[in-house]
């Protein structure tokens, strides 16, 4: 079964310290891996997909990493409008052709940024 | 732009009562699922469905029922209402089964 470990499970941070967060996961084959803001009480929004090993995207001050058993995504000069909680979230291609379930989410990272 | 509504927003439920859990989009996506979200875990997949017509089950179906007449809306039912089904619980969609999902904001559902 897939495994989507996120840690650390809370982080604080002051206003401009940079820092990163970890999504390790196990699947039999990465069809893509998917980076989700949640704001208290609303969906998650989606923020990044990555696909292969070595791919990187970034958005403001957010920046998505993958290599073939984790992603990053590290957070440079946060902001408190940056609080929310990350998840992130696998596609396995193989459990996708079995049981056509779609994405497997980790638990979250929940972020506050101190002004 | 409206992208993917749910109602209601909020709901408590007697044991043994049962709702219907509603999900419209205005995207025109073909895929669309039913997670729930409980504290500590991560969001787990009930049903969902390839497009009109088409329905399968997730991760966690027992005590829900979804249908599929028509491309926008993908409505849950929960039938015999029971504590354990006290959750969060979010519509998304998707335009293709490689795309990233869109989410509702979620509907609070108690069971007492």
């Amino acid at each position: 079964e897939d495994q989507v470990t996120q840690s650390p499970e809370a982080l604080r941070l002051q206003e401009g310290e940079s820092s990163s967060l970890n999504c390790s996961y196990t699947v039999s084959g990465l069809r893509g891996l998917f980076w989700y803001r949640q704001d208290p009480g609303k969906g998650p929004e989606f923020l990044f997909t990555l696909y292969s090993a070595g791919e990187e995207k970034e958005k403001e001050r957010l920046k998505a990493t993958l290599t073939k058993k984790e992603s990053f995504l590290h957070i440079t000069a946060p902001k408190p409008e940056d609080s929310a909680t990350y998840l992130c979230a696998v596609q396995d291609n193989g459990e996708w052709l079995h049981t056509g379930n779609q994405f497997y989410f980790g638990t979250g990272t929940s972020l506050t940024v101190i002004p | 732009n409206a992208g993917v509504t749910q109602t209601p927003k909020f709901r408590i439920l007697k044991i043994g009562q049962s709702m219907t859990l509603q999900c419209t989009q205005d995207m025109n996506h073909n895929y669309m699922y039913w997670y729930r979200q409980d504290p500590g875990m991560g969001l787990k997949l009930i049903y969902y469905s390839v497009g009109a017509g088409i329905t399968d089950k997730g991760e966690v179906p027992n005590g829900y029922n979804v249908s599929r007449s028509t491309t926008e809306d993908f409505p849950l039912r929960l039938e015999l209402a029971a504590p354990s089904q006290t959750s969060v619980y979010f519509c998304a969609s998707s335009y293709t089964m490689n795309t990233e999902a869109f989410f509702g904001q979620g509907t609070r559902l108690t069971v007492v």
